[in-house]
């Protein structure tokens, strides 16, 4: 079956160190999404790649840092720059980044908490 | 910048009622707008979608209306059922651009189905 794996499902953070959260997928699509969910909240744009080898900042890329070296993969990496790092990670992807009328498809989630 | 939003947070109903889950947009240059569903712990599952060329789309169960002269969308869930509740979220998309950067989230309705 085609979809996002997202791992791991639970990830613990200890004070000053970094994580990283792990997004695959196999349905060969371009464009790929890191957005954060807090309780109750809608989700906001960390970062994005419309291509391998390319990426951009979201609404709040301060804290986070992402790689894109294979079209598969776009893994988040969560530093001790980011103070307040405990929320929900969602992984997303689509065909084309430049076509607006298009769905994302979401990874299970990755639920991040500090020690 | 502009967001998308939802005028109630919690929405409870009667199984076997129909539901109505209402967003309001704030961006008049939206060209696409989408529905999620959120189940606890778990990424979000596309629902149905509309185009700004449209006023209302249907599918199994769903429907979704779009008001573009007060920027109000909303979808109803015909004959609720448990599994209906969730969290809904709504989504839009800019043309121009080619909204590279994905979706703008609402905050969400969660939807409680009484028995």
């Amino acid at each position: 079956d085609g979809g996002i794996t997202q791992s791991p499902k639970y990830l613990f953070r200890k004070e000053g160190q970094n994580v990283t959260l792990s997004c695959e997928q196999n349905l060969n699509h371009d464009a790929m999404y890191w957005y954060r969910q807090d309780p109750g909240q809608g989700l906001r744009l960390i970062y994005y790649s419309q291509i391998v080898n390319d990426f951009q900042k979201g609404d709040i890329a301060e804290g986070y840092s992402v790689s894109r070296e294979k079209k598969e993969s776009f893994p988040l990496t969560v530093t001790s720059a980011q103070k307040n790092p405990t929320a929900f990670y969602l992984c997303a992807s689509k065909t084309d980044s430049l076509r607006f009328n298009e769905k994302l498809f979401f990874g299970s989630g990755t639920q991040l908490s500090v020690l | 910048g502009e967001s998308v939003g939802l005028h109630l947070p919690t929405l409870s109903v009667q199984e076997g009622d129909n539901s109505i889950i209402n967003c309001a947009y704030s961006n008049s240059a939206s060209d696409y707008f989408i529905w999620y569903k959120q189940e606890s712990g778990k990424g979000p599952q596309f629902i149905i979608d509309i185009r700004s060329n449209m006023d209302k789309r249907q599918g199994q169960r769903v429907t979704v209306l779009l008001n573009k002269t007060v920027k109000h969308l909303s979808l109803q869930i015909a004959a609720t059922q448990p599994g209906d509740s969730a969290v809904y979220f709504c989504a839009e998309n800019m043309n121009s651009g080619g909204g590279a950067d994905g979706l703008t989230f609402g905050k969400g309705t969660h939807l409680i189905i009484q028995p």
